[in-house]
């Protein structure tokens, strides 16, 4: 089935140490997301990504990056982890940009800093 | 900008009750509308959207929700809750973001289902 993978599902890493979570989709679609969820809180677009160009929302930590190496592979890469960024990452993709497009989400990553 | 508000953090009913979840949109376009389902621990998986054409959308697992455009109103129902609905809903609304259409969520309402 095609579908949106993402690896670990499960991740605990250490204040300030570099942490990076993936994303693979066989769905062969255009745009890729990645989103942060807290608690009992809606998802918040972090980036997306149209094929390679990458789109970074205003208010994105500088500490977070993010790789599209093709169109398969998204990465998100966090810094220096601060205690603020535990949640639940959300990889998400769609066919392209058109209003009606619906995404497809992974199962998530929950990050734990300790 | 566009907008949804979903009204009530959480929503219990008994197993066989009606279901209703309520989302506002705000939009000075006409709005592309998705309801969301997620599992705990899981990621979210569309139930239903609405792109314009007919008013009352159907979609999966027995959901169904209505656009009334005079009450700006896209709200969820189901007409006998079952004990695997529990989970939390989130209503979205597509909007434009410098020539492309990014969904907005709303805060979410959590399903909560009793015996």
């Amino acid at each position: 089935d095609a579908m949106v993978i993402q690896n670990p599902r499960y991740q605990v890493t250490q204040f300030g140490k570099p942490v990076t979570l993936s994303c693979s989709q066989t769905l062969n679609h255009n745009v890729m997301y990645w989103y942060q969820q807290k608690s009992s809180q809606a998802p918040k677009l972090l980036f997306h990504y149209y094929d390679k160009d990458f789109n970074n929302e205003a208010d994105t930590p500088d500490n977070f990056q993010s790789r599209r190496p093709n169109t398969s592979f998204c990465f998100l890469d966090i810094r220096s982890p601060g205690l603020g960024d535990a949640a639940m990452y959300l990889c998400a993709t769609s066919r392209d940009f058109n209003r009606a497009s619906e995404q497809y989400f992974g199962p998530g990553t929950r990050l734990t800093v300790t | 900008a566009q907008s949804v508000t979903q009204l009530g953090s959480h929503v219990s009913v008994s197993e066989g009750a009606l279901v209703l979840l309520r989302c506002n949109y705000s939009s000075s376009v006409p709005p592309y509308l998705f309801w969301y389902v997620q599992y705990p621990n899981q990621g979210l998986q569309l139930l239903l959207k609405y792109t314009s054409a007919a008013t009352l959308v159907k979609g999966i697992n027995g959901f169904e929700a209505e656009f009334k455009k005079s009450e700006t109103s896209f709200h969820l129902t189901k007409p006998s809750a079952h004990m695997s609905d529990a989970a939390e809903y989130f209503c979205a609304v597509s909007a434009a973001s410098g020539g492309s259409y990014i969904p907005t969520f709303g805060r979410g309402t959590s399903l909560i289902v009793h015996p």
